[in-house]
């Protein structure tokens, strides 16, 4: 069974770039794809993008010119950056993996994410 | 984009009772490789989302069978034969036909 155990700052200013890690326990790191998805306050999910261990990588076009995902597959971790980030990114920011056909079985705590000057 | 639309928002049951969401795709879901991209999570107070069904009408591990999806092309529905207290939360639609995937808005389950 797959564990996804994340982190990162959960306090930024506008203009900062926000910046988080997400850590893949058990399961197969190459047959899954790694996913960011965020939940503003009180609001619904939105997808950010996915990396597959090839490294190719798929980003959200509301969010495609300021996000970048990464992997480290010697570590067995991915990551997000989204820069200049503003009041409207402050939100709960899940990582989680997805199969084809499956979905997004399995899911990290989720972080929030606060910008605020 | 994807849209998906679900009814009703908001959803009050009393335990024991039936429920029924509905999702409705402005595409069809189904992929040129013959699955159709459909997900049901629920997202319980204070937690993060878990996968319930899968490909429409496949329930994940674990789930009790009193969940069930159905439907094709662009219409689906979630639905929980007698809800229980645990079932309290908010339901999400999901579709990974084309990028970007997107979700439903939600719909919140009270008892």
């Amino acid at each position: 069974q797959v564990q996804l155990q994340q982190w990162g700052a959960g306090l930024l200013k506008p203009s900062e770039t926000l910046s988080l890690t997400c850590a893949v326990y058990g399961g197969s790191f190459t047959g899954h794809y790694w996913c960011w998805i965020r939940q503003p306050p009180g609001k619904g999910l939105e997808w950010i993008g996915e990396i597959h261990h090839s490294g190719d990588a798929k980003y959200n076009p509301s969010l495609k010119s300021r996000v970048t995902i990464s992997v480290d597959t010697s570590k067995n971790e991915f990551s997000l950056m989204l820069n200049s980030v503003t009041v409207a990114d402050t939100a709960v920011y899940y990582c989680a993996s997805f199969l084809w056909g499956l979905g997004f079985d399995y899911w990290g705590r989720g972080d929030l994410v606060t910008v605020s000057s | 984009d994807v849209v998906m639309t679900q009814t009703p928002l908001s959803l009050s049951v009393t335990l024991g009772q039936p429920a029924s969401i509905s999702c409705k795709s402005s595409r069809s879901l189904r992929h040129s490789d013959g699955k159709t991209c459909l997900y049901w999570y629920l997202q319980k107070p204070g937690q993060s989302p878990q996968l319930l069904i899968y490909q429409v009408s496949n329930r994940f591990s674990g789930v009790p069978d009193r969940f069930s999806g159905s439907g094709s092309g662009t219409d689906f529905t979630l639905k929980i034969s007698r809800v229980e207290a645990d079932d309290v939360g908010i339901y999400y639609c999901m579709q990974s036909v084309q990028f970007p995937y997107n979700f439903g808005q939600g719909t919140k389950l009270e008892i």
